[in-house]
């Protein structure tokens, strides 16, 4: 069984600090994607990024980063320079991808209980 | 591109009726997966649909069922309601090539 830990339940940062949301997974798959969404108050999960298990390259996006370490099965993400805007709930998750019955797979995706990250001004 | 879609985006039902909710992938996606998020237990799959064939199922029980139409559109049907069965219901697309799910706003459903 898959599973992902975010350790930080909630985390307050001034405006313009920078802030790190941890991600640990756990699976016995060496095939696995890892996801990062973003939850605003709406409540309509907005993705992120997408990082195959093969790949551990990092990835910078703007203001946002990601550290993907298979050796401690950690995928975390940083905001630079926190914004008001990016007030939300950030979910890690984890899916096998493509494999299964029917030969097409299934794309379940299984979340940490995520980090409500609260920037203030 | 439109985006994923859901109907009714809020509902409130008493406890021993069924409730139907709909969703409608964004256009060309085929695979459609259901995700009823709680405070205390979270995000937790429900099932997915491709084709029109349920390929993967969470440990939900049988009073959560769904189904999936020829031109990709989802509904999930719950019945004998639940107080617990109280939550935000999301529905996901996916092209089915690619691996990223989008989410639609969800519905959030009220039993009392």
């Amino acid at each position: 069984a898959q599973k992902v830990t975010q350790a930080q339940t909630e985390i307050s940062v001034v405006e313009k600090e920078d802030v790190t949301l941890d991600c640990v997974y756990e699976t016995r798959d060496t095939t696995y994607y890892l996801f990062w969404y973003k939850q605003p108050p709406s409540g309509e999960l907005v993705f992120l990024i997408r990082r195959n298990s093969f790949d551990e390259q990092n990835e910078i996006s703007g203001r946002y980063s990601w550290n993907f370490q298979k050796s401690t099965s950690s995928f975390n993400f940083t905001i630079t320079a926190s914004q008001v805007v990016d007030s939300a709930v950030y979910f890690c998750a984890l899916s096998l991808g493509p494999r299964g019955y029917s030969g097409a797979g299934s794309y379940q995706l299984t979340f940490g209980k995520g980090t409500k990250l609260s920037v203030i001004p | 591109k439109a985006g994923v879609t859901q109907t009714p985006r809020y509902l409130i039902k008493t406890r021993g009726q069924q409730v139907t909710l709909s969703c409608s992938p964004i256009s060309g996606h085929r695979s459609v997966s259901w995700y009823q998020q709680t405070p205390g237990q979270g995000l937790q799959f429900l099932f997915e649909y491709f084709s029109e064939t349920q390929r993967n199922k969470g440990n939900f029980p049988g009073r959560f069922s769904g189904r999936q139409f020829s031109n990709s559109r989802s509904e999930m049907n719950v019945s004998t309601l639940e107080l617990g069965d109280s939550a935000l219901y999301l529905c996901a697309s996916s092209s089915g090539t690619g691996y990223e799910q989008y989410f639609g706003p969800g519905t959030r459903l009220t039993v009392t």
